[in-house]
């Protein structure tokens, strides 16, 4: 059964710092795995998808990678802004279509 | 830009009543998703549903839960007789490929009292 766990459950950074967040799963087996944020009373919001076949993926200040054989996956956010405050989740998918969540990191940037 | 829309955006309802929480996916995709979020918790796989038929179903999804696409663009989740336990916020989701990237809505906040 897949397991994902994010370290640390919450981040708190000062404005312009570049930032690591980490997502850990147990079954290397997958066939992606998706990083959202969601903010306070919100939905998730897709930010990025990486393929199994895949080692990494960018979008704007943001780059997500893969690593399957250790079963870990970092986001980093470059230049970090108060707006970039919020949840983030990691999510793993095995081939069932069903995305297995970590807990995810609660990421506060002050001005 | 395409977007999943969920309504209501938050039903109170007691417990054993009905209540069917509707969503809308992207209109070209063809995978649907229910996920759903107790307070503080991981958000949680509940079904997949494609080509009219449930594809997998997590152990939540019990005999009081059912998903149906009543009309080739809603895509409903009822919950038959609710518990107090059912309260949660639920997600739907909404893939235009097997397991591509999921587009979720915002939310229906259940509150079972």
């Amino acid at each position: 059964k897949q397991e994902v766990t994010q370290i640390p459950a919450a981040l708190s950074v000062p404005e312009g710092e570049n930032l690591v967040l980490n997502c850990s799963f147990t079954d290397s087996a997958i066939y992606n795995l998706q990083w959202f944020r969601q903010d306070p009373g919100k939905g998730l919001t897709s930010l990025l998808l990486i393929q199994s076949s895949q080692r990494e993926q960018t979008s704007g200040r943001l780059n997500a990678s893969l690593d399957k054989s250790s079963g870990r996956s970092t986001l980093y956010i470059a230049a970090s802004q108060p707006g970039d405050s919020a949840t983030y989740l990691c999510a793993a998918e095995g081939g069932s279509e069903k995305l297995v969540f970590g807990k995810g990191t609660k990421l506060t940037v002050n001005p | 830009e395409p977007e999943v829309t969920q309504t209501p955006s938050h039903q109170v309802t007691q417990m054993g009543q009905e209540v069917i929480l509707r969503c809308v996916p992207i209109s070209n995709h063809l995978y649907f998703y229910w996920y759903r979020q107790i307070l503080g918790q991981k958000v949680e796989f509940l079904v997949s549903f494609y080509n009219n038929e449930i594809s997998e179903k997590s152990e939540i999804f019990d005999d009081q839960f059912s998903v149906e696409r009543p009309d080739g663009s809603n895509f409903t989740l009822k919950i038959r007789s609710t518990k107090l336990e059912d309260s949660a916020m639920y997600f739907c989701a909404s893939s235009e490929v097997r397991s591509g990237e999921q587009y979720f809505g915002p939310g229906t906040r259940l509150t079972v009292t």
